[in-house]
């Protein structure tokens, strides 16, 4: 069965350093995703990535996110500058095709990023 | 605004009970409805869609009430398995936000 992959599971930065997360969506998926869990939280949306552009994106989406497709397989997403405060689970979820494209997301497994 | 709001509970119940978890948004153009599981320190993943008419899958009975906006999730026959925390999703135009409850939360004892 397809599937989103996430790398790495776990990430461990200090405060103001750059992070690149690296995701793998569902390869026959248009719309990519990112979204943020705090630990005890609600599962936060980021940003939604369609047709090599950003399609939308929440207020948690500043200056310091970017996203990027650079090889039409991977979608990464960087924090520039990392604050405690980004510490989370970052999970990654493609959906739709060309013929459904208001099914399901399905999501990868998370990396775990911890700011120290 | 998007907003989808869930009871949090704990809900704690015993092997075999039947619960029931509702769900409420607050933007009349939404046009994609789920229920997703997830169990601690996963990912999502998805339980089920949910359809105008309302749909079944086993055990589990999915509803959606457009006008009233609100979308139930209702459990019959309870699993251990079943404990985890239960999403209610919400989704506007196509490629767009995907917009996640707190989730409702699940124990269930033998």
């Amino acid at each position: 069965e397809p599937e989103v992959t996430q790398t790495p599971s776990h990430q461990v930065t200090q405060m103001g350093q750059e992070v690149i997360l690296r995701c793998v969506p569902i390869s026959n998926h248009l719309y990519f995703y990112w979204y943020r869990q705090i630990l005890g939280q609600k599962v936060e949306f980021l940003v939604s990535f369609y047709n090599n552009e950003i399609s939308e994106k929440s207020e948690i989406f500043d200056d310091q996110f970017s996203v990027e497709r650079p090889d039409g397989s991977n979608f990464t997403l960087k924090i520039r500058s990392t604050k405690l405060e980004d510490s989370a689970m970052y999970f990654c979820a493609s959906r739709g095709t060309g013929e459904t494209l208001n099914t399901e997301a399905f999501f990868g497994q998370g990396t775990r990023l911890t700011v120290v | 605004r998007k907003e989808v709001e869930q009871d949090p509970g704990p809900f704690n119940v015993p092997e075999g009970a039947t619960v029931a978890f509702n769900c409420t948004y607050s933007n009349s153009a939404s046009q994609s409805f789920f229920w997703y599981r997830q169990d601690c320190r996963k990912e999502p993943k998805l339980l089920m869609s949910v359809y105008s008419s309302g749909n079944e899958d086993g055990r589990f009975t999915a509803q959606l009430n457009r006008a009233s906006q609100y979308i139930s999730l209702l459990i019959r026959d309870s699993k251990l398995s079943d404990s985890a925390t239960y999403l209610c999703v919400v989704g506007y135009q196509a490629g767009t936000a995907l917009i996640f409850g707190k989730g409702t939360t699940l124990s269930v004892s033998s």
